[in-house]
């Protein structure tokens, strides 16, 4: 299985910073077919299921606000949020989608100060 | 609009058994896959498995493999997943999940999510 690693597990900053939430897999998810990375991020806010933002490693789902941006091929991946808001508050996961059985990282908590 | 509405959650001893549905709307529901998900009281996503769009294809979680079975009925939009021999490490919020393929075949909708309690 492919291992997902997130870090760091909780964060806490004042809206209007930036924040970098880093996910690492145990193997590549880079396909040689396509050249595409097969990692998806995810926002949970408090009391609601998961939603997709970015896929691709890099492609924002529609209605996302431009200051998500996913970054990153291979092992090493990155979701950065600009500017953060208030409502930003949530916990956000990384999917490796690229082989079975699909695995998740542990999480990231943002808090808002 | 996209809804998935789970249900069938509740309380189930270990070595018992629980069917969950979702009913899927705002969509055609069998061009989709789908997938199930859980979430463990503490926290974490756990992938259980997907199913094809006529129901003829199946992947599983290798943790779950020959206890759950994944499957579908088209014509009442309806996704289901059937839980046996269940374990206290079953207990979890299941989701049902839409697998976009215009992104990137992941889920891009997700149930609101039912209860699962396994315990004596």
């Amino acid at each position: 299985d492919i291992v997902m690693t997130q870090s760091p597990s909780s964060l806490a900053v004042s809206a209007g910073e930036t924040v970098t939430i880093n996910c690492k897999s145990s193997q590549s998810l880079l396909s040689s077919g396509n050249q595409k990375n097969y990692l998806a991020w995810y926002q949970q806010k408090p009391g609601q299921s998961p939603k997709l933002l970015i896929y691709l490693a890099s492609t924002r789902e529609s209605g996302v606000p431009d200051r998500f941006i996913g970054s990153g091929s291979g092992t090493d991946f990155t979701l950065t949020i600009s500017s953060v808001q208030a409502e930003d508050l949530a916990d956000y996961y990384c999917q490796q989608h690229y082989s079975y059985p699909l695995t998740f990282g542990s999480g990231t908590k943002l808090e808002i100060k | 609009e996209v809804q998935l509405v789970e249900s069938g959650g509740s309380l189930v001893q270990p070595g018992g058994s629980l069917k969950l549905s979702c009913v899927a709307s705002g969509y055609t529901f069998s061009n989709y896959w789908m997938d199930w998900v859980r979430q463990t009281p503490g926290k974490s996503l756990e992938w259980i498995g997907e199913i094809n769009t006529d129901g003829s294809k199946t992947n599983y979680a290798p943790s779950i493999k020959d206890r759950f079975t994944i499957s579908r009925d088209n014509a009442k939009s309806t996704l289901y997943l059937q839980m046996s021999n269940v374990k206290s490490d079953d207990t979890a919020i299941y989701y049902c999940t839409r697998i976009g393929y215009n992104s990137g075949y992941v889920g891009d909708y997700w149930g609101q999510g039912v209860m699962v309690t396994v315990s004596s």
